[in-house]
């Protein structure tokens, strides 16, 4: 079925190590994001993709690695795992950035121990 | 960082009652007004996108009006049903862009 897949769902890492949250669509929009989801905050922008090879900082970039070698693809990197960036992280895409809406994938849970 | 505001937090209404809530946002250098859906172990769903000033949407009971010179938006539903009880997010881009701010969102409960 096309959409927007993130994966894995739920994740429980350590403090320190590496971990990488998938994001795939298959509607071949150029805008992919991502962003997380705290109490007390909100949706925050982390890293935003107007294409592929074209990546931007949002409002929270610090600890987080994007890349996007394809358009279909907008993987999220956190290089060293915290317990601050313990959260729900939604990834998202839009056809033409924001005069179109977004469409949200289901979400990762991910928990730093 | 810009500021979006949304009241109320929360809101509790009766099943049938008509009710409305508030997004604040900048009111220079305006581009785009969102709002979205958000139920509860789902992920949020987009209701509008408003670009212009004196812009209204409609989908279903759901409604939406953008003032972008005094910077707000209201969303109204009408004749409020269970299956509205979500969270209400606008969320606002300005020119110049690091994509959506979005707000805290409005809780919206209806009471049978």
């Amino acid at each position: 079925d096309a959409g927007i897949t993130q994966s894995p769902r739920y994740k429980i890492t350590e403090t320190g190590r590496q971990v990488t949250l998938m994001c795939h669509q298959t509607w071949s929009h150029s805008y992919m994001f991502w962003y997380r989801q705290d109490l007390g905050h909100g949706l925050r922008l982390i890293y935003y993709s107007a294409a592929a090879d074209i990546t931007d900082k949002g409002e929270v970039p610090d600890g987080y690695v994007v890349s996007r070698s394809k358009t279909e693809n907008f993987p999220l990197t956190l290089e060293s795992a915290t317990r601050s960036q313990t959260s729900v992280y939604f990834c998202a895409s839009s056809a033409q950035g924001v005069n179109s809406p977004l469409h949200f994938g289901n979400g990762t849970r991910l928990t730093v121990t | 960082i810009l500021n979006v505001e949304q009241s109320p937090q929360s809101l509790h209404v009766q099943e049938g009652d008509s009710t409305n809530f508030t997004c604040s946002f900048p009111s220079s250098n305006f581009y785009a007004l969102h709002w979205y859906r958000w139920e509860t172990a789902k992920s949020p769903e987009a209701l509008f996108v408003m670009t212009l000033n004196g812009d209204e949407k409609k989908k279903g009971r759901i409604s939406a009006t953008l003032n972008t010179k005094e910077g707000y938006s209201y969303l109204y539903i009408k004749g409020s049903q269970p299956e509205d009880s979500a969270t209400y997010l606008c969320a606002f881009q300005g020119g110049g862009a690091d994509g959506l701010t979005f707000g805290k969102g409005t809780h919206l409960i209806i009471q049978p």
